[in-house]
């Protein structure tokens, strides 16, 4: 799982509530990425961010929201606007801002749960 | 969508046997690139391709790439029970910052 940490490692959550992840890299790098992943799936783009104070929406962004105040950290909130906020939450990070051409260092998830 | 789609959706194997895993993708691309992913866990990157390379090893592991036939292949030799994990392509396309995944082939490898 690299330098990349995320928490809580699963998160329960009632329905109508926003829930915030986090993730954190000691990597020192400029990237960071936001993958959501459904049973026998594969990984789906939230949010990207290729520096601080910018990022950019994925394929599925709607409901969900992220800031990177930090180059360190990268959390996403799960709004109530989510209707199937249900998942596994992946968060990565890669060397440079054009994150197709670099590896991407995967932290080792959060499951949520809406109950 | 750059997609990948690996075939087969499930392999089941004999330690000792070797696993190949394809993967198809649509439009022209930067890179490939598979990871693994162990149950419940984060994905682990095994080997990037470039678009301009036919085929790659690391380890056990060996990589190939048809940009004609826009397809890639993940060969494991001589398999160990430690390989069990589920296996994804990603695909890198021209001037795009994302990587798309596909939905994985998963791997057995009974001792």
């Amino acid at each position: 799982d690299g330098g990349i940490t995320q928490s809580p490692k699963y998160l329960f959550r009632k329905e109508g509530q926003n829930v915030t992840l986090s993730c954190e890299q000691n990597l020192n790098h400029d990237a960071m990425y936001w993958y959501r992943q459904d049973p026998g799936q594969g990984l789906r783009l939230i949010y990207y961010s290729q520096i601080v104070n910018d990022f950019q929406k994925g394929d599925i962004a709607e409901g969900y929201s992220v800031s990177r105040e930090k180059k360190e950290s990268f959390p996403l909130t799960v709004t109530s606007a989510q209707k199937n906020p249900t998942a596994f939450y992946l968060c990565a990070s890669s060397v440079r801002g054009d994150g197709g051409r670099d590896t991407q260092y995967f932290g080792p998830g959060t499951r949520l749960t809406v109950l | 969508s750059q997609q990948g789609e690996e075939d087969p959706q499930a392999l089941s194997i004999q330690e000792g046997e070797n696993a190949t895993m394809n993967c198809s993708y649509k439009t022209s691309i930067n890179n490939l690139q598979w990871y693994r992913q162990n149950s419940g866990r984060g994905l682990v990157h095994l080997i990037l391709i470039r678009s301009n390379e036919r085929e790659k090893h690391s380890g056990r592991l060996r990589v190939t790439l048809d940009t004609s036939k826009k397809s890639s292949s993940l060969l494991i030799t001589a398999s160990r029970a430690a390989d069990t994990a589920s296996y994804f392509c990603a695909a890198s396309g021209a001037g795009s910052y994302q990587l798309t995944f596909g939905k994985g082939t998963k791997l057995s490898v009974i001792p």
